[in-house]
């Protein structure tokens, strides 16, 4: 079975500084995409970054960009200049095409001011 | 659109009373998930539909719980009768494939409390 470990249950950041979450999977399968989500105090489930194995080039969403790894199934998180507003749980996520989502157990993010 | 619409937001019942919770997913999604996240289990699957069809319900606790999707714009997830363990946040999440997988897009979830 496909199982995603985050190995970070709180990390903290500096306002305006870099913070990077760690993610990895393990997976038998080729073709899958991972994702991340950020789960505010609101407890709304956002959508922050999404990655297709089969493409080699890393996403990014403004000040969002991933690491992906496929060899060593790692996918990490780097958030720049982080604000106040990315406070909140970071959920790592693992799927295939059209597929269930299998999530991690989370990671909670502080942005100290 | 107005995205996935769950309801009621907060649910405070009695144990052994019967819970419904509804799912009003973005048109066009042809599938719907529902998931239950706790403090020690984090986020489980429970079920998902795809067409309105049950593709995997393996998720699902125990008899008590039991799901339907009668059309594309809804679908209800019942927990009769219910017990104080199933006191959680659920979510209802729906997906298209078209164009590309996007991922989920979730409601806002279903905070039940059964005391």
């Amino acid at each position: 079975a496909q199982t995603v470990t985050q190995s970070q249950p709180e990390m903290s950041v500096q306002e305006a500084e870099t913070v990077t979450l760690s993610c990895t999977y393990d997976t038998s399968e080729s073709d899958y995409y991972l994702f991340w989500y950020k789960q505010p105090p609101s407890r709304q489930m956002i959508l922050v970054i999404r990655q297709e194995a089969y493409k080699q080039q890393n996403a990014t969403e403004n000040r969002f960009s991933v690491n992906f790894q496929k060899a060593a199934k790692s996918f990490s998180l780097k958030i720049s200049d982080s604000q106040l507003g990315d406070a909140a749980m970071y959920f790592c996520a693992w799927g295939e095409y059209g597929n269930k989502l299998v999530f991690g157990a989370g990671t909670i993010l502080r942005v100290k001011s | 659109d107005a995205g996935v619409i769950q309801s009621p937001r907060h649910e405070v019942t009695e144990m052994g009373q019967e819970v419904t919770l509804r799912c009003k997913p973005i048109s066009g999604h042809d599938y719907l998930f529902w998931y239950r996240q706790t403090m020690m289990r984090g986020l489980e699957l429970l079920i998902y539909f795809n067409n309105n069809v049950p593709i995997d319900d393996s998720g699902m606790p125990e008899d008590r719980f039991s799901a339907k999707m009668p059309n594309a714009s809804f679908s209800t997830l019942k927990i009769q009768p219910s017990e104080p363990r199933d006191s959680a946040v659920y979510f209802c999440a729906s997906s298209a494939l078209r164009g590309g997988w996007g991922g989920y897009t979730f409601g806002s979830g279903t905070r039940l409390t059964v005391v």
